[in-house]
């Protein structure tokens, strides 16, 4: 069954704590993306990868790491300098950088 | 920087309506465009695809039209099902780019 696989669906962290969210594929996508979302807001992009090991900033990284060394795997480490880390994690694959699937995404909240 | 606006942000309408949901975007140096759907919680669905060089695309009882020079994309739904619920958002990528700029969407409500 292809598609992509985020996990856990929710996901909660206490303060001062990295966290990981995990992104896998099995559709052979070259290019893989993080977004978040927060209610009422569109999506912001984080990073994003077009090619194995390598990986460039989005619009919000500030707080977040990622990596890439399998071209199936994209996980994002939600750091503790990201201060206000709640909100609707989404993962998406495009095969050619245009059109984009995506998980059925991870609900963070801070305890 | 550009900019993707939806008017509404919601709309609520009885089914077997047709109806219009419109996306604007400031700068019209645009590569595409796509509409995508989004139920509560989950992720998105792609509906349709219009690059820059195109008029319009249709799916089923979808049809996206694109105006590059004005900046405007309208999503037009056909005979409206209580399903279409869900909430619609339009994005747009820079050319050269591969970074997609969402609007904050439009929910709608289909009511049987």
């Amino acid at each position: 069954d292809g598609g992509i696989t985020q996990s856990p669906k929710y996901l909660f962290r206490k303060e001062g704590q990295n966290v990981t969210l995990s992104c896998e594929q099995n559709l052979n996508h070259d290019a893989m993306y993080w977004y978040r979302q927060d209610p009422g807001q569109g999506l912001r992009l984080i990073y994003y990868s077009q090619i194995v090991n390598d990986f460039q900033k989005g619009d919000i990284a500030e707080g977040y790491s990622v990596s890439r060394e399998k071209k199936e795997s994209f996980p994002l480490t939600v750091t503790s300098a990201q201060k206000n880390p709640t909100a609707f994690y989404l993962c998406a694959s495009s095969p050619d950088s245009e059109k984009l699937f995506f998980g059925s995404g991870t609900q963070l909240s801070v305890l | 920087k550009q900019e993707v606006t939806q008017i509404p942000a919601a709309l609520s309408v009885p089914e077997g309506e047709n109806l219009v949901l419109n996306c604007s975007f400031t700068d019209s140096a645009i590569y595409n465009l796509q509409w995508f759907r989004q139920d509560p919680g989950k992720g998105l669905t792609s509906l349709l695809l219009i690059q820059s060089s195109q008029r319009e695309q249709t799916s089923g009882r979808l049809n996206a039209s694109l105006d590059k020079s004005s900046g405007r994309s309208t999503l037009y739904i056909a005979a409206s099902q209580p399903g279409d619920s869900a909430t619609y958002l339009c994005a747009v990528s820079g050319a050269g780019s591969y970074q997609l700029t969402f609007g904050k969407g439009t929910k709608l409500s289909v009511i049987p």
